[in-house]
């Protein structure tokens, strides 16, 4: 089974500024990887999907790297509506587990 | 618009049994897979099960396995979560969600909340 952690588990910065999440799995998921966002006592939002393909609907600040183990999720410049928890998963191989996320929070 | 209406959530002893409902709409049922993925109280996302378009093969989290049973009425467009056996540690919100068609998840409801108490 294919285990993600995610790094770091908290980051805290202001509006404007620059995020910059990690994911890492433990075993080479391609590029079969996605990232959600889930802000308090909402449902997840797919934001990033098979590495670097933006959702519909997502703004361009959002972008996704990576491939085989190591992936990142970039917000160019972040906004107040973008704080918020991100979670990987990945789809290469069953199970399709999420990642422990990573929080956002104002600095 | 696209649409995922979770139900049949509730407060249940360990041991015993619950069946979640999702209602769906906006979509073409027939033609998408369907996840659950659970939420414990203050902690991160954990897939449960998935159903093919079809209906022809389920995956489940080892978590789950033996104990849920995911299932589809394509008639009804509802996708169903039959717990059994349930245990405290699967209290949590439920929430539904569609597939891409690629194993990720771009429509989710609202989720339906299982407390398991005695």
């Amino acid at each position: 089974e294919i285990v993600l952690t995610q790094s770091p588990a908290t980051l805290s910065l202001s509006p404007g500024e620059r995020a910059t999440l990690s994911c890492r799995a433990s075993q080479s998921v391609s590029s079969h990887l996605a990232w959600y966002q889930q802000k308090a006592g909402q449902p997840p939002r797919l934001l990033i999907y098979a590495t670097s393909n933006r959702a519909t609907g997502i703004p361009a600040r959002f972008s996704g790297s990576g491939s085989g183990t190591d992936f990142t999720l970039t917000i160019s410049s972040l906004e107040p509506q973008d704080f918020a928890v991100y979670y990987c998963q990945q789809r290469s191989q069953w199970p399709i587990p999420f990642g422990p996320g990573t929080k956002v929070d104002i600095k | 618009q696209m649409q995922l209406v979770e139900s049949g959530g509730g407060v249940v002893q360990p041991g015993g049994s619950l069946r979640l409902s999702c209602v769906a709409s906006g979509f073409t049922f027939s033609s998408y897979g369907l996840h659950w993925v659970r939420q414990a109280p203050g902690k991160g996302l954990e897939w449960v099960a998935f159903t093919r378009y079809d209906g022809s093969n389920q995956y489940y989290a080892d978590s789950v396995r033996g104990r849920f049973t995911i299932s589809r009425d394509d008639s009804k467009n509802i996708l169903y979560l039959q717990m059994n056996s349930l245990r405290v540690e699967d209290t949590g919100v439920y929430y539904c969600a569609k597939d891409r068609r690629d194993y990720y998840m771009d429509v989710w409801g609202k989720g339906t909340t299982v407390t398991v108490s005695s």
